[in-house]
C-alpha cells in the first residue's frame, strides 16, 4: 500500500517563529487531508488540499501532487499550535479511506 | 451541529469483557469511518459506512469486533474478550461523499487491563 512519510517527526519552536512539515507519498493521491490533533487527541481537520494552496489565517497548505508532496506551513506559532500534525492521504482510487503518516510533534514554548 | 461525537471518551475494562462504543456523525452525512490508534502512531482504518451499508472492514478488524450502523445514522463498534492489544484510542469521522474530507470525534480512549 500507499506510503506517507512526514519530517520533521519532532519541531520545538519559540512563540512568534514559523516552521515547514512536509509530507511525502510513495504513489499518486486522490486528496490529501492536514489535520491538528491537540492535547486531547481530538483530531482537527485544517485543510483538504489535493493540489495547489490553501490559505487560513496563520496556517497554509500546498500540494504538489505531480510530484508527490504536501507542505504545511505554520507562521507567527502560538503555544496552542502545540500537538501532533498529520498528513492523510487517500489513494488507490479510494475516496473512503485515509492513510496517515506518523506524524509531526511540534511542541512550541512561550 | 456541535459536530461528531463520540461516548464514552474513556473506557477501563477487564481482559475478557466486552465493551461497546457510541459514535454520533455529524448529522447530514452519509459516510462514517472508525480508525484506531496507539501511541505514538498515526489512525489506522478498520471500517466503513455508507448509510446504512458496511461496505470494507480491514484485516485488522478481528472476529471480536463488530460494527454496526443501524438506520444509517449513529454507529457502534463492539469488541468482545477484550485482549491487552485492544488498548488504544479508537476515533470515528464522518463526511459527506465527494465533499470535505472527513472530520473526527474526540475518540474514545480504552484501557485493557
Amino acid at each position: 500500500g500507499i506510503q506517507v512519510e512526514q519530517s520533521p517527526p519532532d519541531l520545538i519552536l519559540q512563540e512568534g517563529a514559523n516552521s515547514t512539515l512536509r509530507c511525502n507519498f510513495s504513489d499518486s493521491v486522490n486528496n490529501l487531508q492536514w489535520f491538528h490533533q491537540n492535547p486531547w487527541g481530538q483530531l482537527i481537520n485544517l485543510f483538504y488540499i489535493p493540489s495547489g494552496t490553501k490559505q487560513n489565517g496563520r496556517l497554509s497548505a500546498t500540494t504538489v501532487a505531480t510530484e508527490r508532496y504536501s507542505l504545511l506551513y505554520i507562521s507567527s506559532s502560538q503555544t496552542t499550535d502545540s500537538g501532533v500534525y498529520f498528513c492523510a492521504v487517500y489513494s488507490g482510487g479510494s475516496n473512503y479511506k485515509l492513510t496517515f503518516g506518523k506524524g509531526t510533534l511540534l511542541t512550541v514554548n512561550p | 451541529d456541535t459536530g461528531v461525537s463520540q461516548d464514552p471518551r474513556h473506557k477501563i475494562t477487564k481482559r475478557g469483557q466486552n465493551v461497546t462504543f457510541r459514535c454520533d456523525p455529524i448529522s447530514e452525512h452519509n459516510r462514517l469511518y472508525w480508525y484506531r490508534q496507539t501511541l505514538g502512531q498515526g489512525p489506522e482504518f478498520l471500517t466503513y459506512f455508507q448509510n446504512e451499508a458496511q461496505l470494507e472492514k480491514s484485516r485488522l478488524l478481528s472476529d471480536r469486533f463488530s460494527a454496526e450502523r443501524p438506520k444509517g445514522s449513529f454507529s457502534t463498534l463492539e469488541i468482545q474478550r477484550t485482549e491487552q492489544g485492544d488498548s488504544a484510542m479508537y476515533l470515528c469521522a464522518s463526511s459527506l461523499v465527494g465533499e470535505t474530507g472527513a472530520f473526527f470525534g474526540q475518540g474514545t480512549r480504552l484501557t485493557v487491563v
